[in-house]
């Protein structure tokens, strides 16, 4: 199985700032990364596909970077919306895991 | 738009079998391009995939569930459906349904639309 972790597991920021979460695979996965963003009580939501596609109707502020085992999430510019918990996802052949999450706090 | 819906028992006893339902309104089933999964998320934790249909029946499951998982469609009702046997209080979760979208990867590239989640208890 593919081993997904995330740095760090938690992160205080404030409105405004630029923030970056990473994920690393165990393994190469390619460019077969997802990432959500989830709210408490709430389903994920889809932010970023292949590593560094936007999904439709997401924030320009958010962005993907990275291939083989290191992957980046950044917002350019934190906004209020933004305080939830991001999760990575490999879809590495026809077998799926996630990351523990990071969760994104006020500072 | 598309929308899921789970639906079934919230609360299941020790060593029986859980059994959920995920009804797609607003889009076929059938239409292709997409895979039907379902994830679950322990209490106050992260995400665990349990496995992908599509709607042909092709199945993919995690490996460290997949002695117990049965996941299967029913494309005349929009439906597809989860079942865990032999439960215990580990699989007390939040079940979620959701649509994988495949736009990259022939394997999907993400889940797009996502059920509202359904909360499973597992006691005596």
């Amino acid at each position: 199985d593919i081993q997904m972790t995330q740095s760090p597991s938690t992160l205080s920021a404030s409105v405004g700032d630029r923030v970056t979460v990473t994920c690393r695979a165990s393994q190469s996965i390619s460019s077969w990364l997802a990432w959500y963003q989830q709210k408490p009580g709430k389903a994920p939501k889809l932010l970023i596909y292949k590593a560094s596609s936007l999904q439709n109707g997401v924030p320009s502020r958010f962005s993907g970077s990275g291939s083989g085992t290191e992957f980046t999430l950044t917002i350019s510019s934190l906004q209020p919306d933004d305080f939830a918990t991001y999760y990575c996802q490999q879809y590495n052949s026809y077998s799926v895991t996630f990351g523990p999450g990071t969760k994104v706090d006020i500072k | 738009q598309v929308q899921l819906q789970e639906s079934g028992p919230g609360l299941v006893k020790p060593s029986q079998t859980l059994s959920l339902t995920c009804t797609v309104s607003g889009g076929s089933i059938n239409s292709g391009g997409y895979y039907w999964s379902w994830i679950r998320q322990h209490p106050g934790r992260g995400l665990e995939w349990i496995g992908h249909i599509y709607y042909s029946g092709n199945t993919y499951h995690n490996p460290s569930l997949k002695s117990r998982v049965t996941i299967s469609v029913d494309t005349s009702k929009n439906q597809f459906f989860l079942k865990l046997t032999s439960v215990t209080a580990a699989d007390t979760a939040v079940y979620y349904c959701a649509r994988v979208v495949v736009m990259v990867s022939p394997t999907g590239d993400g889940m797009d639309v996502w059920g509202q989640g359904t909360t499973v208890t597992v006691s005596s």
